[in-house]
């Protein structure tokens, strides 16, 4: 069965500091996808990235960054520079190839990040 | 940019009472997919939905839901006799093949 764990319920920083938000999954799947949706106090879920399983590089876009470890089974999201507009729940998800076609998402719980201006 | 639109936006439903949540999925996309999020909660996967059928659900999904896809363009989730914890907001989703999940603004469903 996949799971997704997201550690980290709550974190605070001061506005332009840099924030790692933290993604550990399960799956026994050898081709997965793993995804970051942010979900502003509006309510709405704001898709922010996918990755393949097969594609281990890392990758920036803007001031957002992800860090995807085989080895660790880890799929990391680093905000430098943050922002008010940043504060949001973001939640990690994955979804197995397997079940083709279905590709359901499993969320983490999610982490609630508040910038402090 | 196309949109997964849903409405309403807030319903207010009376314990046992029925109620048809409505999307209108991305027109080219060919995967619906129903999750719910109790407040304060992660976002739970309901129900996918391809090629006209349920292609699977969760433990979630009992016989008081079903899904229909009535026309070419909505896509309903309805609870047949609703319960106070199936409070909660409900988002749908759709995508194309090989692309990610693009979801609706989701539906508030407070059950009184």
């Amino acid at each position: 069965a996949q799971k997704v764990t997201q550690a980290q319920t709550e974190i605070s920083v001061v506005e332009k500091e840099d924030v790692t938000l933290d993604c550990v999954y399960e799956t026994r799947d050898t081709t997965y996808y793993l995804f970051w949706y942010k979900q502003p106090p509006s309510g709405e879920l704001v898709f922010l990235i996918r990755r393949n399983s097969f594609d281990e590089q890392n990758e920036i876009s803007g001031r957002y960054s992800w860090n995807f470890q085989k080895s660790t089974s880890s799929f990391n999201f680093t905000i430098t520079a943050s922002q008010v507009v940043d504060s949001a729940v973001y939640f990690c998800a994955l979804s197995e190839a397997s079940n083709f076609g279905n590709e359901k998402l499993t969320f983490g719980t999610g982490t609630r990040l508040t910038i402090i201006p | 940019e196309p949109e997964v639109t849903q409405t309403p936006s807030h319903q207010v439903t009376q314990m046992g009472q029925e109620v048809i949540l409505r999307c209108v999925p991305i027109s080219n996309h060919l995967y619906f997919y129903w999750y719910r999020q109790i407040l304060g909660q992660k976002v739970e996967f309901l129900v996918s939905f391809y090629n006209n059928e349920i292609s699977e659900k969760s433990e979630i999904f009992d016989d008081q839901f079903s899904v229909e896809r009535p026309d070419g363009s909505n896509f309903t989730l309805k609870i047949r006799s609703t319960k106070l914890e199936d409070s909660a907001m409900y988002f749908c989703a759709s995508r194309r093949p090989n692309q990610p999940q693009h979801f609706g603004d989701g539906t508030r469903l407070s059950i009184l």
